[in-house]
């Protein structure tokens, strides 16, 4: 089964910094592969998401990521946060041709300085 | 086009009774999940509904029960309530039989305090 790893429990950026949250995945082939964003006690938002084609994926609020095949990895990045992209981050994976079982990292909570 | 709501948003329950969560999909969508999300840690799958069958489950006892009605609303069903089952319960919609069907919409959630 899929399964994905958030390594980052906690970062912290200054507002204005650039941003990069990881996500490693495991799959027997390539997933479909997504970043959803929590605010506290909200549900989850869908920032980007990865099915096929080229591998740089844009999304909202100025997010991409990028899916490295070599590497099994899907990481998040801005080039400049805003205070209010203080939040929980997800990277999940699902798995292609099944709509079912979607898998969640554990997080990684950003936390912006002034 | 409306969005995935769920009610209540807030419940408390004692251990051993039984609850009910409630969620309506996204319009135009036909299939329902169900994840539950303990404090610090990711949404872990329970199952879902697609045309009023469960379509997977996740690793959860059978005390976790769901429907989905014609409609494609949904509820979730928890027996036997246990301290542990405290969590946000997070429903999602999606519309399965395209390309991009995994792409699920979440509702705000239910928070289930078990005393």
């Amino acid at each position: 089964a899929q399964s994905v790893t958030q390594p980052d429990i906690h970062i912290t950026v200054s507002e204005g910094a650039s941003l990069e949250l990881r996500c490693n995945y495991s799959y027997g082939a390539t997933p479909y592969l997504f970043w959803y964003v929590q605010s506290p006690g909200q549900g989850l938002q869908l920032l980007l998401k990865y099915f096929s084609g080229d591998t740089l994926v844009q999304g909202i609020k100025g997010f991409e990521a990028e899916f490295k095949r070599s590497q099994s990895s899907f990481n998040l990045r801005k080039p400049s946060v805003h205070w209010s992209d203080a939040a929980e981050y997800f990277c999940a994976v699902g798995a292609r041709g099944n709509n079912n079982d979607m898998r969640f990292g554990a997080g990684t909570r950003l936390t912006v300085k002034p | 086009e409306t969005g995935v709501t769920q009610s209540p948003t807030h419940l408390i329950k004692t251990r051993g009774q039984q609850v009910t969560l409630r969620c309506s999909s996204q319009s135009g969508h036909n299939t329902v999940s169900w994840y539950q999300q303990a404090l610090g840690q990711g949404p872990q799958f329970i199952f879902q509904y697609y045309r009023e069958e469960e379509n997977g489950r996740g690793n959860f006892p059978p005390r976790f029960s769901g429907l989905q009605f014609p409609n494609y609303s949904s509820e979730l069903n928890v027996n036997a309530l246990e301290l542990d089952d405290s969590a946000l319960y997070l429903c999602a919609s999606s519309l399965a039989g395209t390309s991009g069907s995994n792409e699920q919409y979440f509702g705000p959630g239910t928070r289930l305090t078990v005393t």
